[in-house]
């Protein structure tokens, strides 16, 4: 299995800061790298697939970059609605496995 | 777009079989593998299995031995199955699609929290 390896854990911060997450994976998977976003008590919702592709409905303040091994999930300002869990998950081989998580917490 | 409803029984003793069902509406059955991702309170996400309208069957090696999926293609249903549950089998479970085209699961059923307890 490709394990998937997320940092921080948890970030905290304030509204309108740059908030930079980063996903590692134990092997290569090209670009076959998505982002979500979970609330507490809901269900997870993607926001970015292939790697830098954002998901229709999502904010242009969210981006993603890289392929291979590394990338990045980049929130250029963040909001208010922003403070939730994000998990990477990669899709190159089966089974999909997800990183850990990170909580991005109000500073 | 495509929407899900998920259901099943969400208090089962250990040894017992957990069933789960997720309703498809809108979309295309045919177009995405239906898959199952768990995840117990306050952690990470398990990808349990995915399967598309003609039945074909992928399973993560770590619970293939006691889980089934099943596809009912004149209801667009997909149905899931876990035998022999212990407590570490207690997490909220969610239904999706799985796009090949794209690598990501969207959108995600509203979740069933299923407690092994004796």
């Amino acid at each position: 299995d490709i394990q998937m390896t997320q940092s921080p854990s948890s970030v905290s911060a304030s509204v309108g800061d740059r908030v930079t997450i980063t996903c590692r994976a134990s092997q290569g998977i090209s670009r076959w790298l998505t982002w979500y976003q979970q609330k507490p008590g809901k269900a997870p919702k993607l926001l970015i697939y292939a790697a830098s592709s954002l998901q229709s409905g999502v904010p242009s303040r969210f981006s993603g970059s890289g392929s291979g091994t590394d990338f990045t999930l980049t929130i250029s300002s963040l909001q208010p609605e922003d403070f939730a869990t994000y998990y990477c998950q990669q899709a190159n081989s089966f089974p999909l496995t997800f990183g850990g998580g990170t909580k991005v917490e109000i500073q | 777009q495509v929407q899900l409803q998920q259901w099943g029984a969400g208090l089962l003793k250990p040894s017992e079989t957990l069933s789960l069902t997720c309703a498809v509406f809108g979309g295309s059955f045919s177009d995405y593998y239906w898959t199952w991702i768990r995840q117990p309170p306050g952690k990470g996400l398990e990808w349990i299995g995915k399967i598309n309208h003609s039945g074909s069957t992928t399973y993560n090696p770590s619970l293939k031995s006691r889980v089934a999926i099943s596809v009912d293609t004149s209801k667009n249903q997909f149905s899931l199955e876990v035998t022999s549950v212990i407590a570490a089998d207690t997490a909220v479970y969610f239904c999706a699609p799985y796009s090949g085209g794209s690598g990501g699961l969207d959108p995600w059923g509203q979740g069933t929290l299923v407690t092994v307890s004796s």
